[in-house]
């Protein structure tokens, strides 16, 4: 099946550094790559959606110059929460699709952010 | 506007015992995907089932079963004799006509020994 990883599982961070979350479509090429936040007890929140080559489309009220998303590659799309803080402290989901907008979604094992 | 509720917060079980979880979706779109997830207390979601808008047969895989009823708009999950590992976290989904992923609230499912 597809795999898709991500690094790190968890990252600690101090408050106003910037922290970059790798997400990676292991044994396939992912023309898209969606980015969600999880917060404790919470559902998954979709981020961003990002397509190789080209910027990534934000969902309303998230910040694009705090997130900052690149989809480099067809197997490589990153995620940089820039300036820190502790409301950013959230699980980070990535998940990658390789086809039309139907086909499935296959999802990384999340990144746990804590900022201090 | 496309929306996913699972009503059912957090329910408690214990081992043996049967147990459904509901989805109620909203969609204008003819054509739509659903799907369950797990997801246990390491965070990974696991995926469970997919199930197009034009496939109304219900799916049976072990223990776990899906009931798909367009006239109620409703993918029910039904757990026979859970076990505690069934543990965690489930959502249901919505695959929109965009290509993104409508989450549900999830449900919490304790099973006790």
């Amino acid at each position: 099946g597809a795999v898709v990883s991500q690094h790190p599982s968890r990252v600690i961070c101090k408050s106003g550094t910037s922290v970059k979350i790798e997400c990676r479509s292991l044994d396939f090429q992912a023309t898209t790559m969606f980015w969600y936040r999880q917060f404790p007890k919470q559902s998954l929140m979709l981020m961003a959606t990002s397509n190789e080559g080209s910027k990534a489309t934000y969902e309303q009220g998230v910040e694009k110059d705090k997130f900052l998303i690149n989809h480099a590659s067809l197997t490589l799309s990153t995620l940089t929460v820039t300036s820190a803080h502790p409301e950013d402290s959230s699980f980070y989901i990535c998940s990658a699709r390789w086809g039309s907008l139907d086909d499935e979604q296959y999802f990384g094992p999340g990144t746990r952010l804590t900022v201090t | 506007a496309q929306k996913v509720t699972q009503a059912q917060t957090e329910i408690s079980v214990v081992e043996k015992e049967d147990v459904t979880l509901d989805c109620v979706y909203e969609t204008r779109d003819t054509t739509y995907y659903l799907f369950w997830y797990k997801q246990p207390p390491s965070g990974e979601l696991v995926f469970l089932i997919r199930r197009n808008s034009f496939d109304e047969q219900n799916e049976i895989s072990g223990r776990y079963s899906w009931n798909f009823q367009k006239s109620t708009s409703s993918f029910n999950f039904t757990i026979t004799a859970s076990q505690v590992v069934d543990s965690a976290v489930y959502f249901c989904a919505l695959n929109s006509n965009t290509g993104k992923l409508i989450f549900g609230q999830g449900t919490t499912l304790q099973v006790k020994p």
